[in-house]
């Protein structure tokens, strides 16, 4: 089946800083989604994003289908930002999100 | 729209004991899902629907049922909870043809 990796697994900024969280998967796909969930558990969808670029205020996602890889970019992190970061994939009939194990980020004062 | 809702936020359980996990959503999407998210994992998913009256199941379904009689709704069951069951559930729906996943706000369980 489709693997997703995602890479820090756990990042530390200082606010203002930037940072790009990486998304790989094993598979060819063309519906990658970008999920925040913040310190109280709620998942919120950032992007879908099967390829290309998209920006949304300080966030934006790349897509490299062919190079099966994904980009989360943050810049100037708040400590609002704070949270896991998912990637996750659809895969199958059902659409199941197939979900990569997250990027951890603290964003301190 | 008050999107995908879900109750209870938080229950505790004794191993044996059974309990329906609620799931309501307005947005009149045909597909809905039950995942559940182990601590420091992505989610699995354990039963979907794709419109009234069909379910299938996910990754994990064992130890659940589900049932889907109307658009709005996917309740999840437990029967016979089990301590591998502590978890945190969270039930999801989409459009058709769209990819797009709206998540609900999770029910953290704990089984004791």
């Amino acid at each position: 089946g489709i693997q997703v990796e995602q890479s820090p697994p756990d990042l530390i900024l200082q606010e203002g800083a930037n940072s790009t969280l990486r998304c790989n998967f094993s598979d060819s796909v063309n519906n990658l989604q970008w999920f925040h969930q913040n310190p109280w558990g709620q998942l919120i969808n950032l992007f879908y994003i099967p390829s290309g670029t998209k920006q949304n205020g300080r966030l934006s996602a790349t897509t490299v289908a062919t190079e099966r890889y994904s980009l989360l970019y943050i810049s100037s992190s708040q400590t609002t930002d704070s949270g896991v970061y998912f990637c996750a994939v659809a895969a199958g009939n059902n659409r199941k999100l197939i979900w990569g194990l997250g990027t951890s980020l603290a964003v301190n004062p | 729209n008050a999107g995908v809702t879900q109750t209870p936020k938080f229950r505790i359980l004794k191993i044996g004991q059974s309990m329906t996990l609620q799931c309501t959503q307005d947005m009149n999407h045909n597909y809905m899902y039950w995942y559940r998210q182990d601590p420091g994992m992505g989610l699995k998913l354990i039963y979907y629907s794709v419109g009234a009256g069909i379910t299938d199941k996910g990754e994990v379904p064992n130890g659940y049922n589900v049932s889907r009689s109307t658009t709005e709704d996917f309740p999840l069951r437990l029967e016979l909870a089990a301590p591998s069951q502590t978890s945190v559930y969270f039930c999801a729906s989409r459009e058709g043809g769209r990819e797009t996943q709206y998540f609900g706000p999770g029910t953290r369980l704990l089984v004791l």
